[in-house]
């Protein structure tokens, strides 16, 4: 069974760039979570969804950040613009109900 | 408030064994799990406690106290291959809430 999946791995950009995130859960997840992780940190929840329905999103910075997953399945985080602050390694997580939270490589991004 | 403390940094010997605890203040609690995080790899599931007691999958351990806000992680036989951070996190509500993490215990195995 494929674990969780996210694009691309690794992205450099410049500040105030627009930066996309992609994720592809486990099959059959209905649960997708969105963490960040500052160096020395551990993962922080931005946005979670249930199906296609975000159901806790109250830590994400909604002036640059934003997410969707259209069709309950894969989903994608942007940032615009992004500042120096951004930089972290984003991780995308998926779950069935009541189940272990099984994360994905995360993409590392640096924002310059 | 949510507060999950555990030690930043540990350092063992291969072969012996080694415990990370890790401490809890959470508005709720429904499980407590353990995660090892490989430096520039995703957090991989551990184990998973919800009631008090030891639960245990071959070399790895782990115990709660709900009572007393406190979980440890035991490691057995250690190999170069577990330095590695361990990630402490809370899950506070039922269903599939998210996890609150602390900040992970960095864990280096020498010779």
């Amino acid at each position: 069974e494929a674990g969780v999946v996210q694009s691309p791995r690794y992205k450099i950009i410049e500040k105030k760039q627009p930066v996309a995130f992609w994720c592809n859960p486990i099959s059959g997840h209905n649960t997708l979570y969105w963490y960040r992780q500052n160096l020395g940190q551990g993962p922080e929840l931005l946005i979670r969804y249930e199906n296609e329905e975000a159901v806790d999103d109250s830590q994400l910075p909604k002036d640059r950040f934003s997410a969707e997953r259209l069709k309950g399945v894969d989903s994608t985080l942007k940032i615009q613009p992004a500042e120096l602050g951004d930089s972290a390694v984003y991780l995308c997580a998926s779950s069935s109900p009541l189940k272990t939270q099984y994360f994905g490589p995360g993409t590392r991004l640096l924002v310059l | 408030g949510q507060n999950i403390d555990q030690p930043t940094e540990m350092t063992a010997t291969e072969g012996a064994i080694v415990q990370i605890n890790c401490t809890y203040q959470t508005s709720g609690f429904n499980g407590l799990f353990w995660y090892q995080q490989h430096a520039g790899e995703a957090p991989t599931f551990l184990s998973y406690n919800v009631l008090d007691g030891l639960e245990e999958k071959g070399r790895f351990s782990s115990f709660l106290s709900r009572s007393k806000g406190y979980s440890y992680l035991l490691l057995k036989e250690l190999q170069m291959k577990d330095s590695a951070s361990y990630l402490c996190a809370v899950r506070e509500n039922s269903g599939n809430t998210p996890l609150v993490f602390g900040k992970g215990t960095r864990l280096s195995v020498i010779a």
